[in-house]
């Protein structure tokens, strides 16, 4: 089975800490994604890649970095993090571009 | 305009009946993907598909790529289908844009 692992399920920052979220998919999947839910606005793409060290901005990058060092990596930056960055992050992966997605479990962000 | 539309946004259904989900999007895709999102928050994708209809158990989704819409069925509906489901349609790189869900309560 596939396996998407994101570190923290529960995290609790402070305005204008750096914040890192982490995930790892355990299948050799070359796209990783990540994406915030909000109430009433649903999944958007923040950022995605399609190989190591390739990134590409999705409908809402302002605000994010991201890091793929490692094909089973991608990291999510939150450089000066946000109240408007409370949400639910998600992340996902697949063998291939418009192949099925294997979501992580989610992790709900609190910025404070 | 949203480029994807759901709809019902909420439907509540008693167990056994027949429920129907739809999505109409208004761009060319490389892919329609069917997810359901539990409470508590994990997203299992149910269906990715590109032409014509696909079947899983009781859930079976179909296509119209002329009419740009899909359906999402639930034939003999339990209260364990009670989640939110959501469409998502793809460009050739996996990046996907969603509807905003439609939230179904299935009750005994």
């Amino acid at each position: 089975d596939v396996k998407v692992t994101q570190s923290s399920r529960y995290l609790v920052k402070r305005t204008g800490e750096k914040v890192f979220l982490e995930c790892v998919q355990d299948m050799d999947h070359e796209n990783m994604f990540w994406y915030r839910q909000d109430p009433g606005l649903g999944l958007r793409l923040i950022y995605f890649s399609y190989d190591v060290k390739m990134k590409e901005k999705g409908d809402i990058p302002e605000g994010y970095s991201v890091s793929r060092e490692k094909k089973e990596r991608f990291s999510l930056i939150l450089e000066s993090a946000s109240t408007n960055q409370t949400s639910m992050y998600l992340c996902a992966s697949s063998f291939w571009g418009p192949d099925t997605q294997y979501f992580g479990p989610g992790t709900r962000l609190t910025v404070l | 305009k949203n480029e994807v539309e759901q709809s019902p946004q909420n439907l509540t259904a008693q167990e056994g009946e027949f429920i129907t989900i739809n999505c109409s999007y208004s761009v060319g895709i490389s892919a329609l993907h069917w997810l359901q999102q539990h409470p508590g928050g994990g997203i299992v994708s149910l269906f990715m598909l590109s032409s014509g209809k696909k079947k899983h158990g009781r859930l079976i989704a179909t296509i119209n790529i002329q009419e740009k819409h899909s359906s999402l069925h639930i034939t003999a509906s339990h209260p364990r289908d009670s989640a939110v489901y959501i469409c998502g349609i793809g460009g050739s790189q996996g990046n996907l844009i969603f509807g905003k869900g439609t939230k179904l309560s299935v009750k005994p």
